[in-house]
């Protein structure tokens, strides 16, 4: 199993451009999100799905959007990039919303410019 | 609403000293605590969990945690630090599988 993959490693985006930041599992997890992760903040919550066709906001959406088409594929989408967005994205994934074990990928760091 | 405090932003130990890194949680419902250790330029991965059994805790690569009820605590433990062990590390609390972070302790090791 590759796990939780994501792309790309690394973007640099101008202000106002949009992006999609790619995440996928191959565990036949239903329970999917999205972290962003800034100095001294620690991870915050931006989306999650607990399955195909269900999403929801987490902490700070602002700005993100997500759709959850397939239980493998959670994408994140940056409609509008802004200089605020500039951080590390961590998307995880686990069986379910129980005390589970969540995994999480590589990571994708976005600058924005 | 729960919540995680990590006392301690950086912690520096001598090899083969006592590692001790401290979480104080909020949660008006038992809590499901995680501690997550993330290497440079890597994602998180998880060292150990406590789901309300055995209040001492056992993790991968000798680290332990116990939970404490009475001081809303659960503490990082490793008795004697290797250099491998540098690192940030996160403590997290799960609100239905939402993850609540700290804001990570970065361990320093000195040789």
């Amino acid at each position: 199993n590759a796990g939780v993959t994501q792309t790309p490693k690394f973007q640099v985006l101008k202000t106002g451009q949009s992006m999609t930041l790619q995440c996928a599992q191959d565990m036949n997890h239903e329970y999917m999100s999205w972290y962003r992760q800034d100095p001294g903040m620690g991870l915050r919550l931006i989306h999650y799905s607990v399955g195909a066709g269900i999403t929801d906001q987490g902490e700070v959406p602002n700005g993100y959007n997500v759709s959850r088409s397939t239980t493998e594929d959670f994408p994140l989408r940056l409609l509008s990039a802004a200089p605020s967005q500039t951080s590390v994205y961590f998307c995880a994934s686990s069986e379910g919303q129980g005390p589970g074990t969540q995994y999480f990928g590589p990571g994708t760091r976005l600058l924005v410019l | 609403a729960q919540s995680v405090t990590q006392l301690g932003s950086h912690v520096s130990v001598s090899e083969g000293a006592l590692v001790l890194l401290r979480c104080n949680y909020s949660s008006s419902v038992p809590p499901y605590l995680f501690w997550y250790v993330q290497y440079p330029n890597q994602g998180l991965q998880l060292l150990l969990k406590y789901t309300s059994a055995a209040t001492l805790v056992k993790g991968i690569n000798g680290f332990e945690a116990e939970f404490k009820k009475s001081e809303t605590s659960f503490h990082l433990t490793k008795p004697s630090a290797h250099m491998s062990d540098a690192a940030e590390y996160f403590c997290a609390v799960s609100d239905w599988g939402k993850l609540i972070f700290g804001q990570g302790t970065e361990l320093s090791v000195k040789p």
